[in-house]
């Protein structure tokens, strides 16, 4: 079965703490990844995205991401969090082939508080 | 913003009732997905329309319905309305073709009472 798991629920950080959260997929197939944040009351914004070529992905805010393919893994990290990085983070992955449509599965989220 | 708009924002409606959420696509856009997110279920993908047609079907009730109009926006008919169904519901869009990446709208919180 399709699924993605993201490890921590919850993630409490101070300013400048690095951050790293985790996410694994499972899926019979190639597929593209996705990091997407929520700020609270608001909608999903994409992050950063991961189709092919450097496994390293740079995104929006400082964040990246590292896809590693032996592990079924597409961590998400920023080397010094901000207050304004409080959000929940969604880690979701589509097929690459086309006969699915792009639907997203999506992790359960990772709620991030930072304090001031 | 993402250029995809939901309308209305927030509904309150009670058991029983039927409510219509629609969603226009960024422009150029001709793939609209329906998304509903529950404290307990989390983000979970219903359906998507491909240029007017269903293209994918996902965890999606049959008192649940969709549409995708000729202007490509789309509309998600829920029907016969539980407590259960309380949630916010957004809407994706994409040209409609690999690799599929989905712009969010601000989605529309229903709460049944």
């Amino acid at each position: 079965a399709q699924s993605v798991s993201q490890h921590n629920h919850h993630v409490i950080l101070s300013e400048a703490a690095s951050l790293e959260l985790g996410c694994n997929y499972s899926y019979g197939g190639t597929v593209n990844l996705f990091w997407y944040v929520q700020y609270p009351g608001q909608h999903l914004q994409l992050l950063l995205k991961y189709f092919s070529g450097d496994p390293l992905v740079k995104g929006i805010k400082g964040f990246e991401a590292e896809f590693i393919k032996s592990k079924f893994s597409f961590n998400l990290r920023k080397p010094s969090v901000q207050w304004s990085d409080t959000a929940e983070y969604f880690c979701a992955v589509n097929a690459k082939s086309d006969n699915q449509g792009g639907k997203l599965i999506f992790g359960q989220g990772t709620e991030l508080s930072v304090k001031p | 913003d993402s250029g995809v708009t939901q309308t209305p924002k927030h509904l309150i409606t009670a058991t029983g009732q039927r409510v219509t959420l629609r969603c226009s696509p960024r422009s150029g856009d001709l793939s609209v997905y329906w998304y509903q997110q529950s404290l307990d279920q989390g983000l979970q993908f219903l359906i998507q329309y491909y240029n007017g047609e269903e293209r994918a079907k996902g965890n999606i009730l049959e008192r649940f319905s969709a549409q995708q109009f000729p202007d490509l926006h789309s509309e998600l008919n829920l029907s016969s309305l539980e407590l259960g169904d309380s949630a916010l519901y957004f809407c994706a869009s994409n040209p409609g073709f690999p690799p599929y990446e989905q712009y969010f709208g601000p989605g529309t919180r229903l709460t049944v009472t």
